[in-house]
């Protein structure tokens, strides 16, 4: 069964600094990726998504990913928080092969940006 | 605003009362899907609509639970005789399934559900 999981329930970082939010999945087969992001008391905004193409994914805001198969990770990161960034992140994978192409989520990352 | 609606945002109500939640998909999607998420962990699969038959079940979904999706447009989620245990965020995504699928989802706002 695929699963994901996700290093580090709390990441703290200056502003400024480097994001690394990680995510490592197990699957049979190479998945679908993705990254979410949710705001308080609101729903997941896709940020970015590996769907077999470029194993080098840029999304919004100025995040990206980066498909390792070798490490079956799928680790997001950002050069330079901002304080808008502050938010939880999710982590997912999705099946080629499940025709249902439901979504498993990892239990997400709190990302909190000091000023 | 085309995105996913659902509806109420919040719900606060006693246990062993009857709730419904209803979820609006992006209008020309086929798929619709909803999600379970607790405080602090990532939403949890319970079921999913591909126009208006339901494919899947995730064994989360008790036989209190019902969801429909009559005409394949609109879904409600229904939740019977409810317990604490129930009080989460439930989330409502769809999808356009078509030659190239590439399995995101959007996602609405959620519907937060208390019982007391």
């Amino acid at each position: 069964a695929q699963s994901v999981t996700q290093l580090g329930s709390h990441v703290s970082v200056s502003e400024g600094a480097l994001v690394l939010l990680r995510c490592n999945y197990s699957s049979s087969v190479p998945p679908y990726l993705f990254w979410y992001v949710q705001y308080p008391n609101q729903g997941l905004q896709l940020l970015l998504k590996y769907t077999s193409a470029a194993t080098l994914v840029k999304g919004i805001n100025g995040f990206e990913a980066e498909f390792k198969k070798s490490e079956t990770s799928f680790h997001l990161t950002k050069p330079s928080a901002h304080m808008s960034d502050a938010a939880e992140y999710f982590c997912a994978v999705s099946d080629q092969m499940d025709s249902s192409y439901k979504l498993i989520f990892g239990s997400g990352t709190r990302l909190l940006v000091r000023p | 605003d085309t995105g996913v609606s659902q509806n109420p945002r919040h719900k606060i109500t006693k246990r062993g009362q009857n709730v419904t939640f209803r979820c609006d998909p992006i209008s020309e999607h086929n798929r619709l899907y909803w999600y379970r998420q607790t405080l602090g962990q990532g939403p949890e699969f319970l079921t999913y609509f591909q126009n208006e038959a339901q494919l899947e079940k995730s064994r989360l979904l008790s036989d209190r639970f019902s969801a429909e999706r009559p005409k394949g447009s609109f879904s409600t989620l229904e939740i019977q005789r409810t317990e604490q245990g129930d009080s989460a965020m439930y989330l409502c995504a769809s999808s356009l399934i078509g030659e190239e699928n590439t399995g995101e989802l959007f996602f609405g706002e959620g519907s937060r559900l208390t019982v007391l």
